[in-house]
């Protein structure tokens, strides 16, 4: 079976101020893992993707996620917020039960940038 | 713009009726996915198609059917509709597996009154 957990349903941050957006996650096989954002009325687009090569990805618009096996962790960062990246994000396990792969996505996490 | 196109952005129905929703995938990508996002269940994976026959399949209920037809679009039907069935309904595409990116249509909006 497998599970993920984003640990906040909502962050704010100022503009300029970093981002932490926090997933732990549960798999009995390897996962692959994923964060996807979605901006207001849009579908899902994604911003990175881990498949068992770096530790750390690097995304697009600056995020980059850490891979840390032994917290079964996989948090979102970002150096420094911009407006733009105001949006719902969500982390994603990929794995697989028997021969059939299975897709579980989190709660999701609302991002609120402030001026 | 992903490259998935879904028809029709918007769907009004009635309790018991059926409908039938659509996604052409990018061009290239032999993957299909159908998603389900509604405020109460967060989003959820119904079912994947690969190159026209099923590969994987989540949370969908029996109400429902999916097809990949041979140019690869793909058709979801959502019969003897309920109230909680409303629901934005998201179409994916990717070249091959789960591992790979999926590029998501715009997706379609769907309220059963």
């Amino acid at each position: 079976a497998q599970s993920v957990t984003q640990l906040d349903s909502h962050v704010s941050v100022s503009e300029g101020t970093p981002v932490l957006l926090r997933c732990n996650y549960s798999s009995s096989y390897s996962p692959s893992l994923f964060w996807y954002v979605q901006h207001p009325n849009k579908g899902l687009q994604l911003l990175l993707k881990y498949t068992s090569a770096a530790t750390l990805v690097k995304g697009i618009n600056g995020f980059e996620a850490e891979f840390k096996k032994s917290e079964t962790s996989f948090h979102l960062t970002k150096p420094s917020a911009h407006m733009s990246d105001a949006a719902e994000y969500f982390c994603v396990v990929s794995g697989r039960t028997g021969t059939a792969s299975k897709l579980t996505f989190g709660t999701g996490t609302r991002l609120q940038v402030t001026l | 713009d992903s490259g998935v196109t879904q028809t029709p952005k918007h769907l009004i129905t009635a309790t018991g009726q059926r409908v039938t929703l659509r996604c052409s995938p990018r061009s290239g990508d032999l993957s299909v996915y159908w998603y389900q996002q509604s405020l109460d269940q967060g989003l959820q994976f119904l079912i994947q198609y690969y190159n026209g026959e099923e590969r994987a399949k989540g949370n969908i209920l029996e109400r429902f059917s999916a097809q990949q037809f041979p140019d690869l679009h793909s058709e979801l039907n959502l019969s003897s509709l309920e109230l909680g069935d409303s629901a934005l309904y998201f179409c994916a595409s990717s070249v091959g597996g789960f591992v790979e990116t999926q590029y998501f249509g715009p997706g379609t909006r769907l309220l059963v009154l």
